[in-house]
Protein backbone atom coordinates (compact mmCIF):
# COMPACT_ATOMS: atom_id res chain seq x y z
CA UNK A 1 0.00 0.00 0.00
CA UNK A 2 1.54 3.30 -0.80
CA UNK A 3 1.30 5.93 1.43
CA UNK A 4 1.78 9.74 2.04
CA UNK A 5 2.10 10.63 5.60
CA UNK A 6 2.25 14.27 6.84
CA UNK A 7 1.62 15.57 10.65
CA UNK A 8 -2.13 16.60 10.56
CA UNK A 9 -1.53 19.69 12.79
CA UNK A 10 -2.88 22.39 13.58
CA UNK A 11 0.68 24.14 13.16
CA UNK A 12 0.52 27.69 14.36
CA UNK A 13 3.06 30.29 13.64
CA UNK A 14 3.07 33.78 14.13
CA UNK A 15 2.65 36.42 11.79
CA UNK A 16 6.34 36.80 9.51
CA UNK A 17 7.78 33.95 10.81
CA UNK A 18 8.47 30.63 8.84
CA UNK A 19 6.28 27.58 8.90
CA UNK A 20 7.81 24.55 7.41
CA UNK A 21 5.76 21.62 6.64
CA UNK A 22 6.99 17.86 6.35
CA UNK A 23 5.30 14.61 4.21
CA UNK A 24 6.86 11.22 4.17
CA UNK A 25 6.39 8.57 1.54
CA UNK A 26 6.42 4.80 1.29
CA UNK A 27 6.86 3.99 -2.32
CA UNK A 28 11.16 4.48 -3.01
CA UNK A 29 10.24 4.50 -6.68
CA UNK A 30 8.02 8.02 -6.33
CA UNK A 31 9.22 10.58 -9.05
CA UNK A 32 6.78 13.67 -8.86
CA UNK A 33 5.71 15.74 -5.76
CA UNK A 34 3.48 17.91 -5.67
CA UNK A 35 2.25 20.70 -2.52
CA UNK A 36 -1.33 22.07 -2.57
CA UNK A 37 -3.25 24.62 -0.74
CA UNK A 38 -6.62 23.92 0.29
CA UNK A 39 -8.40 26.58 2.03
CA UNK A 40 -12.04 25.38 4.18
CA UNK A 41 -14.42 24.68 2.15
CA UNK A 42 -12.65 24.75 -1.19
CA UNK A 43 -10.77 22.85 -3.65
CA UNK A 44 -7.18 22.29 -3.72
CA UNK A 45 -4.92 23.88 -5.52
CA UNK A 46 -0.93 23.86 -6.51
CA UNK A 47 1.56 25.30 -4.99
CA UNK A 48 4.44 23.64 -5.75
CA UNK A 49 6.02 20.80 -7.88
CA UNK A 50 9.39 19.02 -7.40
CA UNK A 51 11.00 16.31 -9.69
CA UNK A 52 14.80 16.00 -8.36
CA UNK A 53 16.60 16.14 -5.14
CA UNK A 54 17.43 19.67 -3.26
CA UNK A 55 15.71 22.58 -3.56
CA UNK A 56 12.98 24.62 -5.30
CA UNK A 57 12.23 27.84 -4.58
CA UNK A 58 9.22 29.99 -6.02
CA UNK A 59 8.52 33.17 -4.08
CA UNK A 60 8.47 32.66 -0.19
CA UNK A 61 7.83 29.56 -0.90
CA UNK A 62 10.58 26.18 -1.00
CA UNK A 63 9.76 23.02 -1.70
CA UNK A 64 12.77 20.31 -0.36
CA UNK A 65 13.28 16.79 -1.59
CA UNK A 66 15.48 14.11 -0.28
CA UNK A 67 14.62 10.54 -2.19
CA UNK A 68 16.98 8.57 -0.24
CA UNK A 69 15.31 9.77 2.53
CA UNK A 70 11.90 9.79 0.88
CA UNK A 71 10.94 13.33 2.41
CA UNK A 72 9.51 16.13 1.02
CA UNK A 73 8.95 19.52 2.45
CA UNK A 74 8.14 22.65 1.85
CA UNK A 75 9.09 26.11 4.06
CA UNK A 76 6.93 29.35 3.85
CA UNK A 77 8.70 32.39 4.60
CA UNK A 78 7.61 35.40 6.02
CA UNK A 79 4.12 33.67 6.51
CA UNK A 80 0.75 35.42 6.32
CA UNK A 81 -2.58 34.94 7.37
CA UNK A 82 -3.95 34.46 4.09
CA UNK A 83 -1.47 31.26 4.57
CA UNK A 84 -4.19 29.87 6.72
CA UNK A 85 -5.12 26.98 5.07
CA UNK A 86 -4.60 22.76 4.88
CA UNK A 87 -1.32 22.11 2.63
CA UNK A 88 -1.49 18.21 1.01
CA UNK A 89 1.43 16.19 0.06
CA UNK A 90 0.54 14.32 -2.93
CA UNK A 91 3.04 11.77 -4.70
CA UNK A 92 3.16 10.48 -7.88
CA UNK A 93 4.46 7.09 -7.99
CA UNK A 94 7.09 4.95 -10.29
CA UNK A 95 5.41 3.60 -13.38
CA UNK A 96 2.24 5.49 -12.48
CA UNK A 97 1.41 8.15 -15.31
CA UNK A 98 -1.52 9.14 -13.88
CA UNK A 99 -3.21 9.78 -10.32
CA UNK A 100 -1.31 11.05 -7.25
CA UNK A 101 -1.68 9.92 -4.13
CA UNK A 102 -2.00 12.36 -1.47
CA UNK A 103 -1.40 12.82 2.38
CA UNK A 104 -4.10 13.81 4.61
CA UNK A 105 -3.13 17.33 5.25
CA UNK A 106 -0.94 19.71 7.69
CA UNK A 107 -3.74 22.24 8.92
CA UNK A 108 -1.68 25.98 9.04
CA UNK A 109 -2.95 28.68 11.28
CA UNK A 110 -0.75 31.76 10.81
CA UNK A 111 -1.98 34.18 14.31
CA UNK A 112 -1.38 37.98 13.51
CA UNK B 1 -14.10 25.69 -20.61
CA UNK B 2 -11.96 28.23 -17.99
CA UNK B 3 -11.89 25.62 -15.26
CA UNK B 4 -12.96 22.27 -14.10
CA UNK B 5 -16.68 22.46 -13.52
CA UNK B 6 -18.39 20.20 -11.49
CA UNK B 7 -22.72 19.48 -10.78
CA UNK B 8 -24.49 19.66 -8.86
CA UNK B 9 -22.31 21.71 -6.37
CA UNK B 10 -24.28 19.57 -3.23
CA UNK B 11 -26.46 16.94 -3.28
CA UNK B 12 -29.19 15.46 -0.82
CA UNK B 13 -30.31 12.08 -1.50
CA UNK B 14 -31.67 9.34 0.76
CA UNK B 15 -29.93 5.93 1.63
CA UNK B 16 -30.39 3.51 -1.16
CA UNK B 17 -30.69 5.96 -4.09
CA UNK B 18 -28.80 6.08 -7.39
CA UNK B 19 -27.10 9.59 -7.62
CA UNK B 20 -25.13 10.82 -10.50
CA UNK B 21 -21.78 13.58 -10.52
CA UNK B 22 -20.87 15.27 -13.65
CA UNK B 23 -17.48 16.87 -13.93
CA UNK B 24 -16.42 18.51 -17.01
CA UNK B 25 -12.72 19.42 -17.64
CA UNK B 26 -10.82 22.20 -19.00
CA UNK B 27 -11.01 21.92 -22.48
CA UNK B 28 -8.36 19.91 -24.08
CA UNK B 29 -7.26 18.27 -21.13
CA UNK B 30 -6.96 14.47 -21.98
CA UNK B 31 -6.50 12.94 -18.20
CA UNK B 32 -9.67 13.47 -16.10
CA UNK B 33 -9.69 12.17 -12.56
CA UNK B 34 -11.88 11.72 -9.85
CA UNK B 35 -11.17 11.73 -5.92
CA UNK B 36 -13.49 11.55 -2.81
CA UNK B 37 -12.57 13.73 0.15
CA UNK B 38 -14.03 12.90 3.49
CA UNK B 39 -14.25 15.62 6.47
CA UNK B 40 -10.13 16.06 7.85
CA UNK B 41 -8.85 13.98 5.39
CA UNK B 42 -6.45 14.20 1.96
CA UNK B 43 -8.31 13.10 -1.53
CA UNK B 44 -8.65 10.02 -2.60
CA UNK B 45 -8.47 8.38 -5.27
CA UNK B 46 -11.07 6.88 -6.99
CA UNK B 47 -10.30 6.31 -10.99
CA UNK B 48 -8.83 8.50 -13.55
CA UNK B 49 -9.07 8.32 -17.93
CA UNK B 50 -6.98 9.00 -20.46
CA UNK B 51 -9.21 10.07 -23.30
CA UNK B 52 -12.78 7.72 -23.00
CA UNK B 53 -11.28 4.74 -21.19
CA UNK B 54 -10.44 4.08 -17.78
CA UNK B 55 -6.50 3.68 -17.52
CA UNK B 56 -6.79 2.99 -13.70
CA UNK B 57 -9.68 2.68 -11.79
CA UNK B 58 -8.23 0.72 -8.57
CA UNK B 59 -9.35 3.11 -5.88
CA UNK B 60 -13.57 2.48 -7.26
CA UNK B 61 -14.30 0.96 -3.38
CA UNK B 62 -17.15 -1.30 -4.55
CA UNK B 63 -19.11 -1.98 -7.93
CA UNK B 64 -21.79 0.49 -6.65
CA UNK B 65 -19.60 2.58 -8.08
CA UNK B 66 -19.44 3.32 -11.68
CA UNK B 67 -17.91 6.05 -14.17
CA UNK B 68 -17.71 6.95 -17.37
CA UNK B 69 -16.64 9.50 -20.20
CA UNK B 70 -17.96 8.47 -23.67
CA UNK B 71 -16.46 11.13 -25.76
CA UNK B 72 -13.46 11.96 -23.97
CA UNK B 73 -14.73 14.86 -22.09
CA UNK B 74 -17.35 15.09 -20.05
CA UNK B 75 -17.02 12.25 -17.04
CA UNK B 76 -20.06 10.96 -14.89
CA UNK B 77 -19.92 9.17 -11.71
CA UNK B 78 -23.03 7.43 -10.84
CA UNK B 79 -23.24 5.39 -7.05
CA UNK B 80 -25.80 3.06 -7.11
CA UNK B 81 -27.54 2.27 -3.45
CA UNK B 82 -26.29 4.93 -1.73
CA UNK B 83 -24.60 4.46 2.02
CA UNK B 84 -24.29 7.00 4.46
CA UNK B 85 -20.41 5.81 4.40
CA UNK B 86 -20.38 7.58 0.52
CA UNK B 87 -21.09 10.94 2.20
CA UNK B 88 -18.24 12.61 1.28
CA UNK B 89 -16.72 15.83 -1.34
CA UNK B 90 -15.90 14.13 -5.22
CA UNK B 91 -13.77 16.32 -6.76
CA UNK B 92 -12.97 16.40 -10.41
CA UNK B 93 -9.56 17.17 -11.72
CA UNK B 94 -8.12 17.18 -15.02
CA UNK B 95 -4.76 17.47 -16.96
CA UNK B 96 -3.23 18.21 -20.35
CA UNK B 97 -1.92 14.41 -20.41
CA UNK B 98 -0.81 11.64 -18.58
CA UNK B 99 2.55 12.20 -17.36
CA UNK B 100 4.66 11.88 -14.92
CA UNK B 101 5.37 15.62 -14.44
CA UNK B 102 1.63 16.49 -14.81
CA UNK B 103 -0.07 19.03 -12.82
CA UNK B 104 -4.09 18.70 -11.70
CA UNK B 105 -6.55 20.82 -11.86
CA UNK B 106 -8.92 20.80 -9.64
CA UNK B 107 -12.88 21.33 -9.78
CA UNK B 108 -15.03 22.84 -6.92
CA UNK B 109 -16.44 19.94 -5.96
CA UNK B 110 -19.80 17.96 -5.68
CA UNK B 111 -20.99 17.53 -2.12
CA UNK B 112 -22.84 14.64 -1.26
CA UNK B 113 -24.84 13.90 1.94
CA UNK B 114 -26.54 10.35 2.35
CA UNK B 115 -29.44 10.51 5.11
Amino acid sequence: QKEVEQNSGPLSVPEGAIASLNCTYSDRGSQSFFWYRQYSGKSPELIMSIYSNGDKEDGRFTAQLNKASQYVSLLIRDSQPSDSATYLCAVRGRGSQGNLIFGKGTKLSVKP
Amino acid sequence: GAGVSQTPSNKVTEKGKYVELRCDPISGHTALYWYRQSLGQGPEFLIYFQGTGAADDSGLPNDRFFAVRPEGSVSTLKIQRTERGDSAVYLCASSLRVSGANVLTFGAGSRLTVL
